[in-house]
């Protein structure tokens, strides 16, 4: 069974940068496809980037490019999320998932409120 | 990009009824569909994948069917622990993509 444990709530002014970690138990990171899944207050899940495995590479969603960088250390099976450039539409709880596929494991999410 | 019409976007619905929830695609998906439910303050959970296979754990009265561009959850006797908004999600290709949510209230 994969457990996905995240950090906790943060809050950001604009223009500053975001880190999220997620925490795996029960498998390793290097047996997972990581991806990330964000949900602004009251509207609908939006994905934003993961791990392909059949090309090896981390696939981020165009709006986010340039923005999110997606990475592992596999030696702590700890996975990240960084997203720079925060703005206030920024705000969200962002979910890191498993991809079986689909998206069988989520973590249990992490607020990210931007506000100056 | 694939895009996903869910409808409708809320249902009023009481203990004991049928409900279906629709998911179209703007082309062929063969049968890569998913759909989560999803609780006020918490994670999505996975109920259905592969268009109609049930997720472990998942009772019975739900049900899916579809496959290329039309996808239909159905619970087929409404409980109250199901009073939720539902979503569908394709993976057949990338990016993925999620339906914009059905919520399940009660009427």
């Amino acid at each position: 069974q994969v457990q996905l444990v995240q950090s906790g709530a943060e809050v950001k002014k604009p223009g500053a940068s975001v880190k999220v970690s997620c925490k795996v138990s029960g498998y390793t990171l290097t047996e997972l496809s990581m991806h990330w899944v964000r949900q602004a207050p009251g509207k609908g899940l939006e994905w934003m980037g993961g791990f392909d495995p059949e090309d090896g590479e981390t696939i981020y969603a165009q709006k986010f490019q340039g923005r999110v960088t997606m990475t592992e250390d596999t030696s702590t099976d700890t996975a990240y999320m960084e997203l720079s450039s925060l703005r206030s539409e920024d705000t969200a709880v962002y979910y890191c998932a498993t991809e079986g596929p689909p998206f069988d494991y989520w973590g249990q999410g992490t607020l990210v409120t931007v506000s100056s | 990009v694939i895009w996903m019409t869910q409808s409708p976007s809320l249902l009023s619905a009481s203990t004991g009824d049928r409900v279906t929830i629709s998911c179209r695609m703007s082309q062929g998906i063969s049968s890569y569909l998913a759909w989560y439910q999803q609780k006020p303050g918490k994670a999505p959970e996975l109920l259905i994948y592969a268009a109609s296979t049930l997720q472990s754990g998942v009772p019975s009265r739900f049900s899916g069917s579809g496959s290329g561009t039309d996808f239909t959850l159905t619970i087929s006797c409404l409980q109250s622990e199901d009073f939720a908004t539902y979503y569908c999600q394709q993976y057949y290709s990338f990016p993925r993509t999620f339906g914009q949510g059905t919520k399940v209230e009660i009427k």
